[in-house]
């Protein structure tokens, strides 16, 4: 079975601050790593994901994230914040040859003017 | 074109009432699937469809929980007698063939059981 951890449940930012979000996963076989982002009242959107390749990925919105294989973790990160990423986000992963996410608890970014 | 949606938003039930969500996804997604996201909490998976076979419910918590998508494309998820505990929003979610597991999510039915 895989799981995954979000250890910050909250994060404060300054505006134009940069911010990373921590995400560590536990699988005994490969998996899919994502990242979503959920605004108030708004269903889930794919910020990022990995499949395979370049362990550097690129998002929407100016998000990135990094696969670290041997740390097991998928931290996101962007350099500069803005109000508008107010919102909760959630890292998740599917174990290859499965179909189902298994997601963190979340991290609510919280922008301060 | 239009997202996944979900209908009703909002649900209040009494405490053992029937209850039915339901879910259009995007047209010709193949695959579906329905998440519980309890308050404070991310989703956890209840099942997958792959057309209208029923591949996965190993995450259903009670036999009081079926979901059926009979012609391939809408699906309902019914909770039969609700309890307290089934207080969530449903997310519903759909992908297609070849998008690598990328799942498309509606904005979720919020269910308060009283």
């Amino acid at each position: 079975a895989q799981s995954v951890t979000q250890l910050d449940s909250q994060v404060p930012v300054f505006e134009e601050a940069p911010v990373e979000l921590r995400c560590n996963y536990s699988s005994s076989v490969s998996v899919y790593l994502f990242w979503y982002v959920q605004y108030p009242n708004q269903g889930l959107q794919l910020l990022l994901k990995y499949l395979s390749g370049s362990t550097l990925v690129k998002g929407i919105n100016g998000f990135e994230a990094e696969f670290n294989k041997s740390q097991t973790s998928f931290h996101l990160r962007k350099p500069s914040v803005h109000i508008s990423d107010t919102a909760e986000y959630f890292c998740a992963v599917i174990r290859n040859g499965n179909e189902k996410l298994t997601f963190g608890t979340g991290t609510r970014l919280t922008i301060i003017p | 074109g239009a997202g996944v949606s979900q209908s009703p938003r909002y649900k209040v039930a009494k405490r053992g009432q029937d209850v039915a969500l339901r879910c259009d996804p995007i047209s010709g997604h193949v695959s579906l699937f329905w998440y519980q996201q309890a308050l404070g909490q991310g989703p956890e998976f209840l099942t997958y469809f792959q057309n209208e076979a029923q591949l996965d419910k190993s995450g259903l918590p009670s036999d009081r929980f079926f979901a059926e998508r009979p012609e391939g494309s809408v699906s309902t998820l019914k909770i039969q007698r609700t309890q307290q505990e089934d207080s969530a929003v449903y997310l519903c979610a759909s992908s297609p063939e070849d998008r690598d597991n990328e799942q498309f999510f509606g904005p979720g039915t919020r269910l308060t059981v009283l």
